[in-house]
């Protein structure tokens, strides 16, 4: 298995445009996390899904944030419009079906998002 | 306010020396707590899983301390090597959700 694969790697936007990251969780996870970390932050749960359905999106900063998992391969985060202050590295993750607390999550190697 | 609290500073250790690393909580009331890896651009790698009602955990030259009552979890490296030098970061989960938050992360650093 190829892991939870992101893209793109690097994302240099300016203020105000649209961005949007991708995510493949590993086949057969069926919890799908999307992560944001800062130095000053962390590593902060933005929203999960659980087969497809957004669970909890109590993490998304605010309604320029928006995420969607239209299949069980496949989720995007999409900001709009981006300002600097969402620069940071955004990882999504995966875990085991029906177990997700006993093995652990599968993270992406992030997006390094840089909004000038 | 729900914290979790892990040394900021950089711990410098000595090759062949055990690393301790401490995480610390408060309002949490955990069923689990994990324990990851995470080297320089990449995403953090899953190391160690400790429920609620275990006190210890061990995997290779890792160990892993969970008390509820001191509300703080101990993570170990013995017999240390470069090759561990990473940042470790501490991550629990409460019952009620498969939520997992993180502490801020502790850097290792194996000097040969």
């Amino acid at each position: 298995d190829a892991g939870v694969i992101q893209s793109p790697r690097h994302e240099v936007t300016e203020m105000g445009q649209e961005v949007t990251l991708r995510c493949k969780p590993i086949s057969g996870h069926d919890y799908l996390f999307w992560y944001r970390q800062t130095m000053m932050r962390g590593l902060e749960l933005l929203i999960y899904f659980n087969n497809n359905v957004p669970i909890d999106d109590s993490g998304m900063p605010e309604d320029r944030f928006s995420a969607k998992m239209p299949n069980a391969s496949f989720s995007t985060l999409k900001i709009q419009p981006s300002e600097p202050r969402d620069s940071a590295v955004y990882f999504c993750a995966s875990t085991l079906k029906g177990q997700p607390k006993d093995y652990g999550y599968t993270f992406g190697s992030g997006t390094r998002l840089t909004v000038v | 306010s729900q914290k979790i609290e892990q040394n900021s500073e950089a711990l410098n250790i000595q090759e062949g020396k055990t690393a301790t690393l401490t995480c610390n909580y408060t309002n949490y009331s955990p069923a689990y707590l994990q324990w990851y890896r995470q080297d320089p651009g990449r995403g953090p790698v899953f190391l160690l899983l400790i429920r609620e009602n275990e006190k210890e955990k061990r995997k290779e030259r890792l160990k892993v301390t969970f008390d509820t009552t001191l509300k703080q979890s101990l993570f170990h490296i013995t017999a240390s090597q470069p090759a561990d030098s990473a940042t470790y970061l501490c991550a629990l989960a409460e019952a009620a959700g498969n939520k997992l938050t993180f502490g801020g992360g502790t850097r290792v650093l194996v000097k040969p």
